[in-house]
């Protein structure tokens, strides 16, 4: 079946500072990939729909400077959360649509912002 | 826009017995459900899932019943185990909605021997 991959799994970070989060499709290709965000016992929110070789799409109220998509290739999407601070401690999630049936998740990163 | 809620925030049953799980939404046009399970500090696992054509779907020991006039879905897990123990969150796409999956709530089911 599909399997998605999310490095890493977690990373903490100084406050002002950017990180990086991978999703790659390791036995297809993707050209739309979904990134969600989740804070303590709540559900998950999409962010936006990156889009490969053309620009994300933005969830309303999602910064786009902020949270930079890239989706360069048919197998990888990353997320950088730039100038991070503690609120924007979460955990972020992948995900590709549907392949045959449901949506294949990663398994999430948790990021610390300190 | 779409809204996906559910009805209970916590569910505990014991052990071997037929669990529950219940979600509404408001989009006449959803058209996918699915259904995922989540363990702490991991990604969703799908369980099952069912279109709008039709009402009722099994899987092992789970069951999805739609029910299209009240916009409401179910997950029934029969004979629950210790390891069903999670958040169960139901999620929904639409026509036209570009494949965004939009998610419930969350319910927490703890399961007691």
């Amino acid at each position: 079946g599909a399997v998605v991959s999310q490095h890493p799994s977690r990373v903490i970070c100084k406050s002002g500072t950017s990180v990086k989060i991978e999703c790659r499709s390791l036995d297809f290709q993707a050209t739309t990939m979904f990134w969600y965000r989740q804070f303590p016992k709540q559900s998950l929110m999409l962010m936006a729909t990156s889009n490969e070789g053309s620009k994300a799409t933005y969830e309303q109220g999602v910064e786009k400077d902020k949270f930079l998509i890239n989706h360069a290739s048919l197998t990888l999407s990353t997320l950088t959360v730039t100038s991070a601070h503690p609120e924007d401690s979460s955990f972020y999630i992948c995900s590709a649509p549907p392949m045959g049936y449901g949506y294949t998740f990663g398994s999430g990163t948790r990021l610390t912002v300190v | 826009g779409e809204s996906v809620g559910l009805h209970l925030p916590t569910l505990s049953v014991q052990e071997g017995d037929n669990s529950i799980i219940n979600c509404a939404y408001s989009n006449s046009a959803s058209d996918y459900f699915i259904w995922y399970k989540q363990e702490s500090g991991k990604g969703p696992q799908f369980i099952i899932d069912i279109r709008s054509n039709m009402d009722k779907r099994q899987g092992q020991r789970v069951t999805v019943l739609l029910n299209k006039t009240v916009k409401h879905l179910s997950l029934q897990i029969a004979a629950t185990q210790p390891g069903d123990s999670a958040v169960y969150f139901c999620a929904v796409t639409f026509s036209g909605g570009y494949n965004k999956l939009i998610f419930g709530a969350g319910t927490r089911l703890a399961v007691h021997p």
